[in-house]
C-alpha cells in the first residue's frame, strides 16, 4: 500500500484564495483524521470521519473551514478565505478501529500551506 | 476528558547515552497508549502502543516504553541513543471506551536531540 497520500506538499497562496487540500486514505481504513501542526499550537485535531460521515468537527477553528469525504478513498480540507494565520502543515491521517493488533493512525507527509 | 502532559519541550543527550523522553496522561480507566516520531518534513510515525499486558512494550528503532499505572506514566526509553534519533516525539492517549472512537489525544511533543 502506497499510504496516506496527499497532495499538494506545498501550497502557497494568497490571502483570501480558496484553498483545497486533498487526501487519499488507506484502502480498508474506515477513519480519517485532519490535524493542523503549528509552533504555537502543536498538533491540533481539526475534524475525523468514520465510515465518510463527520463525527468530531469541534476542532474546525471556524465557518471558513469546511471537511468532505465524499467516499471512502478521498477526502478534502477546503478554506474560504484564506488567511495568513492559517499557514501550518496540515496532516491526514488514517486507521482501523483502534483494537487489537492495529497499529494506531498513518499519517500522510502533509501539506505544507503558507497564505501571504 | 483526556490528557496528556510532557514536561520538556526538549531532551539533549550525547549519542550512546541513554535516552528518555517522559510522559505522563490522565483518563479514566485502563488507556490505550502510543508514542510516534516525527522527523523533519515528514508525517508521524507509529513508534510502539500499550493496549494490556506486559508494561513493558517493545517498539521499532530499538525504543521502549513503560506503562506505570501508579504514576499515570508512559515514559519513551533507548538504552543507547543515536544521531538518526534527533526528532520530535508524541505521545497519545485514548480511553477505553467505546464513546471514545477512535480519537487519539497527542501531548505537545518533545524535541530530542541527540548530539555526536
Amino acid at each position: 500500500d502506497a499510504g496516506v497520500i496527499q497532495s499538494p506538499r506545498h501550497e502557497v497562496t494568497e490571502m483570501g484564495q480558496e484553498v483545497t487540500l486533498r487526501c487519499k486514505p488507506i484502502s480498508g481504513h474506515d477513519y480519517l483524521f485532519w490535524y493542523r501542526q503549528t509552533m504555537m499550537r502543536g498538533l491540533e485535531l481539526l475534524i475525523y470521519f468514520n465510515n465518510n460521515v463527520p463525527i468530531d468537527d469541534s476542532g474546525m477553528p471556524e465557518d471558513r473551514f469546511s471537511a468532505k469525504m465524499p467516499n471512502a478513498s478521498f477526502s478534502t480540507l477546503k478554506i474560504q478565505p484564506s488567511e495568513p494565520r492559517d499557514s501550518a502543515v496540515y496532516f491526514c491521517a488514517s486507521s482501523l478501529p483502534l483494537i487489537g493488533a492495529n497499529y494506531g493512525y498513518t499519517f500522510g507527509s502533509g501539506t505544507r500551506l503558507t497564505v501571504v | 476528558a483526556q490528557s496528556v502532559a510532557q514536561p520538556e519541550d526538549q531532551v539533549n543527550v550525547a549519542e550512546g547515552n541513554p535516552l528518555t523522553v517522559k510522559c505522563t496522561y490522565s483518563v479514566s480507566g485502563n488507556p490505550y497508549l502510543f508514542w510516534y516520531v516525527q522527523y523533519p518534513n515528514r508525517g508521524l510515525q507509529f513508534l510502539l502502543k500499550y493496549i494490556t499486558g506486559d508494561n513493558l512494550v517493545k517498539g521499532s528503532y530499538g525504543f521502549e516504553a513503560e506503562f506505570n499505572k501508579s504514576q499515570t506514566s508512559f515514559h519513551l526509553k533507548k538504552p543507547s541513543a543515536l544521531v538518526s534519533d534527533s526528532a520530535l516525539y508524541f505521545c497519545a492517549v485514548r480511553p477505553p471506551i467505546k464513546a471514545a472512537g477512535n480519537k487519539l489525544t497527542f501531548g505537545g511533543g518533545t524535541r530530542v536531540l541527540v548530539k555526536p
